[in-house]
């Protein structure tokens, strides 16, 4: 029974290049949450996906980032022209078809980016 | 605008103690509260949570205390076992929201 897979587990871009983060939820789940965690600071939520729909973006700045969620595949965080403030670790995390309000999420083992 | 602190960044026990950390919120719209435990490297495990009908919930050595009035939350492990030794953050959520808000964690170590 897979967890939540997150690839690659480390990634370092100069500045200026993209970065792709790839998500696999658990089986069984459509939802897919993105969360960004700086250096000595809590996870931040990002942006929350249900296959082919972004359900809520509000936590994703508005240049450079962009995320999706096809029918077939992983959930992909794309971040274009890195610059060094977008170093730290990026963690996915799913949480199955909703049945009520109290969807436990369970995250990945994260994707570590470091911007030169 | 903090709405989640966790103000002991760090806090040791001996092993067979018990470990409370505490967590403090200023959203009164959160109505539900999760717990997770992270080791270095690895994504945050769900540990526990409570929703705010309740004001107890029991796991194990794993129990969490709600004090909506207080607007204050508080993880008891007992007895502390050194695989303890991890990061623990809250995550409270607003009702109708996906977001989970997270502390900014507090570093439990367990001395054996």
């Amino acid at each position: 029974n897979a967890g939540v897979m997150q690839n690659p587990r480390h990634l370092v871009r100069r500045r200026g290049q993209e970065a792709r983060l790839r998500c696999s939820p658990m089986k069984g789940h459509s939802h897919v949450y993105w969360y960004r965690q700086l250096p000595e600071e809590g996870l931040k939520f990002m942006v929350y996906l249900q296959k082919e729909n972004i359900i809520d973006e509000s936590g994703m700045p508005k240049e450079r980032f962009s995320a999706e969620f096809p029918k077939e595949g992983p959930s992909i965080l794309r971040i274009q022209q890195v610059v060094r403030g977008d170093s730290a670790a990026y963690f996915c995390a799913s949480s199955p078809p909703s049945r009520g309000s109290t969807d436990t999420q369970y995250f990945g083992p994260g994707t570590r980016l470091t911007v030169l | 605008d903090q709405q989640v602190k966790q103000n002991s960044p760090s806090l040791s026990v001996q092993e067979g103690r018990i470990s409370i950390l505490n967590c403090d919120y200023t959203n009164s719209m959160f109505d539900y509260f999760l717990w997770y435990k992270k080791y270095p490297a690895e994504g945050p495990t769900f540990l526990i949570s409570i929703s705010s009908i309740k004001d107890k919930n029991e796991d194990g050595r794993f129990t969490v205390f709600l004090n909506k009035s207080a607007k204050h939350l508080s993880l008891h492990i007992v007895p502390s076992q050194p695989g303890d030794s991890a990061v623990y953050f809250c995550a409270p959520r607003s009702s109708g929201t996906y977001k989970y808000i997270f502390g900014t964690g507090t570093r439990l170590k367990v001395l054996a």
